[in-house]
């Protein structure tokens, strides 16, 4: 089982401040890297994404970055707001050739206190 | 939401009988997936269908089975419920239309199980 561990489980960012969450994964050979977000009773849904061939990628005041030798990536929120309160879901493909599975980090509940 | 529905939202039952829940999707998709998801454990994956009749097992398989006798519907079914799957279970597609064109998960509402 490829593993993506995911750090912190918690995180409290004040109002305009950045939130750094962060996963690191074991082996690769091409993957794909999709971050989720989830509202409670909500289901997750895809906020961002990156391929490992690129090393930076914003979207928003969302950016991913990409550390292919240190096998690491982190989600970056700029300017965090109240509405950003949410459990942030890292994760990597996994599986052979047609088969296309998504393995998770265990998840990073965030707090944005105004 | 990628056009999926899940049923029932919310089930109480009691430990040893049989459930199913259900995974209904309206675009066609070929693949289709089922998590659990728990505190401290993120999303786990069950099974995952990758065609009618054709599935496969997950991470956290036992106890759980699955059926897809059609392309909009897959089931799950816990043949005797037990306590450790207490739990909320959700359904994803996988799509092409994700980002940069890149195959991706969408996921439905969930199903809330709990097993006295």
């Amino acid at each position: 089982q490829q593993q993506v561990k995911q750090s912190p489980q918690s995180l409290i960012v004040q109002k305009g401040g950045i939130s750094i969450i962060n996963c690191a994964y074991e082996n690769t050979a091409f993957d794909y890297f999709p971050w989720y977000q989830q509202f409670p009773g909500k289901g997750p849904a895809l906020l961002i994404a990156i391929r490992p061939d690129v090393s930076e990628k914003k979207e928003g005041r969302f950016t991913i970055s990409f550390n292919k030798s240190a096998k690491q990536f982190s989600l970056h929120i700029m300017d965090s707001q109240p509405g950003d309160s949410a459990t942030y879901f890292c994760a990597r493909t996994t599986g052979g050739a047609g088969s296309y599975q998504l393995t998770f980090g265990k998840g990073t509940k965030l707090s944005v206190i105004p | 939401d990628a056009g999926i529905t899940q049923s029932p939202r919310h089930k109480v039952t009691e430990t040893g009988t049989p459930v199913t829940l259900r995974c209904h999707q309206t675009e066609n998709h070929r693949y289709m997936y089922w998590y659990r998801q728990d505190p401290g454990h993120g999303l786990r994956l069950i099974h995952y269908s990758y065609g009618v009749k054709d599935t496969d097992k997950g991470e956290v398989s036992d106890g759980y089975s699955v059926s897809r006798s059609k392309t909009e519907d897959f089931l799950l079914t816990l043949e005797s419920a037990t306590s450790s799957q207490t739990s909320v279970y959700f359904c994803a597609i996988k799509s092409t239309s994700g980002i940069e064109g890149t195959d991706t998960q969408y996921f439905g509402p969930g199903t809330r199980l709990t097993v006295l």
